[in-house]
C-alpha cells in the first residue's frame, strides 16, 4: 500500500538553483495538494489541483509552479530557490473534498 | 487574526491523565472540521472528524460549537503513545464551489510522561 509517495525525501539546494518535487498517489484520487510546514506557522497550502490538467493557487504560491499532467502525479517546481523556501513540503491527495492523505514529506534546505 | 487558532502548548501530562485541547476558527462559512495527529518529523494523519452532535472514538472525544466557532478534543486515560502534535483543521467552502480547502491550525504539542 504505497498511498502517497514523495520524492526526494531530503534535498539541499544553493540559492538560485531549481528543482522539482514529485508526488505520486496510487489511490485514484481526484484532488491533490502541496503544502509547506514551517515552525509556528502550521501547514500552508501552496497550490492544489482538482483533477488532471488543472491547477490552482493556494495561500502561498509565489516562487512555486505546479503541473498535473497525469492524474496520479502532482509536481511542484522551484525555478530559482531562495533561503525563504527552506521548509518541509508535504503532498496530499483526497478522494473527496474533505479527508486528505499525506505523503511522508520532503525536507528542503536552501543555502 | 489567524483563521484557525490553537494553544500551541506544550502540554505535559502523566500517563492516565485527561487532557483537553481547544481550537477557534474565524470563518463562519466553515463547513467541516477535523483533528489530525502529527508525530515528530512525520506526516499529518487524520485522527477524527468533528460533528456538531459530538463524537467519540475510544478515548478521544471531539466537540463542535458552531455558535461560538469553537472545537475541542478530549483525550482520556492518556498513553505514552499519544505524545504528538494535534492539528485542528477546518474546511472552508468559498466562491460557491463544491471544493473546500483545508486550513490548519499551528498545532498543540502533547507530551505524555510515565
Amino acid at each position: 500500500n504505497a498511498g502517497v509517495t514523495q520524492t526526494p525525501k531530503f534535498r539541499v539546494l544553493k540559492t538560485g538553483q531549481s528543482m522539482t518535487l514529485l508526488c505520486a498517489q496510487d489511490m485514484n484520487h481526484e484532488y491533490m495538494y502541496w503544502y509547506r510546514q514551517d515552525p509556528g506557522m502550521g501547514l500552508r497550502l501552496i497550490h492544489y489541483s482538482v483533477g488532471e490538467g488543472t491547477t490552482a493557487k493556494g495561500e502561498v504560491p509565489d516562487g512555486y509552479n505546479v503541473s498535473r499532467l497525469k492524474k496520479q502525479n502532482f509536481l511542484l517546481g522551484l525555478e530559482s530557490a531562495a533561503p525563504s523556501q527552506t521548509s518541509v513540503y508535504f503532498c496530499a491527495s483526497s478522494p473527496r473534498k474533505n479527508i486528505q492523505y499525506f505523503g511522508a514529506g520532503t525536507r528542503l534546505s536552501v543555502l | 487574526r489567524k483563521e484557525v487558532e490553537q494553544d500551541p502548548g506544550p502540554f505535559n501530562v502523566p500517563e492516565g491523565a485527561t487532557v483537553a485541547f481547544n481550537c477557534t476558527y474565524s470563518n463562519s462559512a466553515s463547513q467541516s472540521f477535523f483533528w489530525y495527529r502529527q508525530d515528530c518529523r512525520k506526516e499529518p494523519k487524520l485522527l477524527m472528524s468533528v460533528y456538531s452532535s459530538g463524537n467519540e472514538d475510544g478515548r478521544f472525544t471531539a466537540q463542535l460549537n458552531r455558535a461560538s466557532q469553537y472545537i475541542s478534543l478530549l483525550i482520556r486515560d492518556s498513553k505514552l503513545s499519544d505524545s504528538a502534535t494535534y492539528l485542528c483543521v477546518v474546511n472552508i467552502f468559498s466562491d460557491g464551489t463544491s471544493y473546500g480547502k483545508l486550513t490548519f491550525g499551528q498545532g498543540t504539542i502533547l507530551t505524555v510522561h510515565p
